[in-house]
């Protein structure tokens, strides 16, 4: 299983908040190796959301933000909608593995 | 602007070595400022980093590959390329690169390319 730990599955409805947990360990977020968002339509490339814990490369929505405490990284996705139902994975470095690592992926619902 | 594209066999033999190679269009593979990279993604499963290499021929692989892994690159023509050795079905996968931003340890995958799937099977 992946380093990096997220849910599963998350799901909400339009226009809601919903927020995905990324969790780690001393090696990695804890150590203070930045976390970066990828968002994933199925069947296609992913896309960088959010680099740098926190930063959005042009083009991404401010209703997309990320942050990292301690051992963990979370990102927030805002005025939920329908073209937001998508993979959503975290990325980071583990310093005992010496890579680049990623999490299992969460599966984001618009009901 | 920017894209990168995976060409190579869609099918490998097992115990056969995997090729792929990267083509980077409207930039320079020589920037200075983006090293470039290859992740993978098994059938309905979750990415794993495979390496990364610097346009000055620098390379960083992940442990779990690095004994049957190679990447190069090709700044004469703007390419990189990966072979991988003895797979197995284990690396059945669409293979993408991407190019890397950031610094050693900081990295992040800002454009990918389309992806290739290659399937290991007799």
């Amino acid at each position: 299983q992946s380093v990096l730990t997220q849910p599963p599955s998350v799901s909400g409805a339009p226009g809601q908040r919903v927020t995905i947990s990324c969790t780690g360990n001393n090696s990695n977020i804890g150590a203070g190796y930045d976390v970066h968002w990828y968002q994933q339509v199925p069947g296609t490339a992913p896309k960088l959301l959010i680099y740098a814990n926190n930063n959005r490369p042009s083009g991404v929505p401010d209703r997309f933000s990320g942050s990292r405490s301690g051992t963990s990284a979370s990102l927030a996705i805002t005025g939920l909608r329908s073209e937001d139902e998508a993979d959503y994975c975290c990325q980071s470095y583990d310093s005992d593995l010496s890579a680049a690592i990623f999490g299992g992926g969460t599966k984001l619902t618009v009901l | 602007q920017l894209q990168l594209q995976e060409s190579g066999p869609g099918l490998v033999k097992p115990s056969e070595t995997l090729s792929l190679t990267c083509s980077v269009s409207g930039g320079s593979i020589s920037s200075r400022s983006y090293y470039w990279g290859w992740i993978r993604q098994p059938p309905g499963k979750g990415l794993e980093w495979i390496g990364t290499i610097y346009y000055s021929g620098s390379t960083y692989h992940n442990p779990s590959l690095r004994s049957r892994l190679t990447i190069s690159v090709d700044t004469a023509n703007n390419q990189f390329s990966l072979r991988l050795t003895s797979v197995t079905a284990a690396d059945t996968a669409v293979y993408y690169c991407a190019r890397v931003g950031g610094n050693w340890g900081y990295w992040y995958f800002d454009l990918w390319g389309r992806g290739a799937l290659v399937t290991v099977s007799s």
